[in-house]
Order: C-alpha cells, then sequence, then structure tokens
C-alpha cells in the first residue's frame, strides 16, 4: 500500500520568503509523485510531476521540487512567494500500476504582505 | 480546450434521495476517477475505470456506483445518499493512468441534509 504525509497542513510565510511545503510517501514499487495545486473554489491543478528521469523536477509559477529516494521525500519549494501563490497544496504518489492516485492531506499556504 | 466538465456544481438533496454527478471529458482519455475531498484528509478516490466498461474500486466505494458506458462519460451515482456523502467530489481523466498526470474537473459541492 502507498501513502502520502505532508507536515503541516497551514504554512505562512512573508511575501519574498521561501516556501517550503514537505511531502513524504511511502511506497512498494518506485513511485511517481505529483504536486497538485487548488485555488480557492476550483479543482487541482497539476504544479509539477517525478517520472524517474531527474531528481530535481521544475514546475509552473516558479515551484520545483526534489525527489531524495533515501529520506522518501518530495518536498515543494519556491525561492520567493508571492501573494498568488496562496492556495492549498496536495502531494501524490501512483504506484507502478497507476491505478490509485494517492493524496496527502494538503497544506494551506499563506502569504502575508 | 481540453477539459472536464461535471454538473451539477452544487446540489443540496435529502437523505435517501438518488441522484447523478455526471462527468465528461473531451480528450479521449482512457483512465477516469472519481475523488471526494473532505478537511484534513486530502482527496480519497471512490472509484477509477480504465477504460470503457472497466471499472474498479477505490479507496471508499461504499454507498456509490459507477459506470463507463462511453469513453467520454464517468457518471457517478449515489443510489441512497446518506449525510455522511456530504462532501466536495472532482471527476479526472487522463491517457492511461501509470505516470501520467491528471486533468480535474472544477468539482461538486454535495449536501445531503
Amino acid at each position: 500500500a502507498q501513502s502520502v504525509t505532508q507536515l503541516g497542513s497551514h504554512v505562512s510565510v512573508s511575501e519574498g520568503a521561501l516556501v517550503l511545503l514537505r511531502c513524504n510517501y511511502s511506497s512498494s514499487v518506485p513511485p511517481y509523485l505529483f504536486w497538485y495545486v487548488q485555488y480557492p473554489n476550483q479543482g487541482l491543478q497539476l504544479l509539477l510531476k517525478y517520472t524517474s528521469a531527474a531528481t530535481l523536477v521544475k514546475g509552473i509559477n516558479g515551484f520545483e521540487a526534489e525527489f531524495k529516494k533515501s529520506e522518501t521525500s518530495f518536498h515543494l519549494t519556491k525561492p520567493s512567494a508571492h501573494m498568488s501563490d496562496a492556495a492549498e497544496y496536495f502531494c501524490a504518489v501512483s504506484d507502478g500500476a497507476g491505478n490509485m492516485l494517492t493524496f496527502g492531506g494538503g497544506t494551506r499556504l499563506m502569504v502575508k504582505p | 480546450e481540453a477539459q472536464v466538465t461535471q454538473n451539477p456544481r452544487y446540489l443540496i438533496t435529502v437523505t435517501g434521495k438518488k441522484l447523478t454527478v455526471t462527468c465528461s471529458q473531451n480528450m479521449n482519455h482512457e483512465y477516469m476517477s472519481w475523488y471526494r475531498q473532505d478537511p484534513g484528509l486530502g482527496l480519497r478516490q471512490i472509484y477509477y475505470s480504465m477504460n470503457v466498461e472497466v471499472t474498479d474500486k477505490g479507496d471508499v466505494p461504499e454507498g456509490y456506483k459507477v459506470s463507463r458506458k462511453e469513453k467520454r462519460n464517468f457518471p457517478l451515482i449515489l443510489e441512497s445518499p446518506s449525510p455522511n456523502q456530504t462532501s466536495l467530489y472532482f471527476c479526472a481523466s487522463s491517457f492511461g493512468a501509470s505516470g501520467r498526470a491528471m486533468l480535474f474537473g472544477p468539482g461538486t459541492r454535495l449536501t445531503v441534509l
């Protein structure tokens, strides 16, 4: 069985500060990993994905994530937060067959002016 | 424009009154899935479909039914809704499943009184 843990259901940063959202996963097979973002009253949009190519993955809006197998982590970062980054972020893992996409509980990012 | 559409977007109903939430995609995707989103629990998969006439249970299938008679449509059926099915529901689709990012619909907010 696979699972995802997102540390911190709420994260608050100041505009211009580093954003770090943590994600740890467990999977019995090499995983596919995803970060999705959900803006208020909208569906989920893909930020980035890891599918066994480069371990540092760049996504949209300046976000990136690094796959660390030894730590079973896939943390999301952005060097400088913008007010428009305020949203809920979900980490997800897919198994080798890809039939199940398992989500973490989500982290709500708040950006202070 | 590639999109997943859901109807209705908002629904208030009463316990036991059968309802259907429709989902349609215009990208000829093989894989479709239904999720429910509850605070603190992230998204949990209800049912998924690998192709026409091929469906399978996800993590939380109890109280739900699905069908996949056409490739583009994947309706979610609640035969006898109960208050614990009050939730935000998302339909999603992709080409295949393994490693593919999913495109999500805008969501359906269901309240069962």
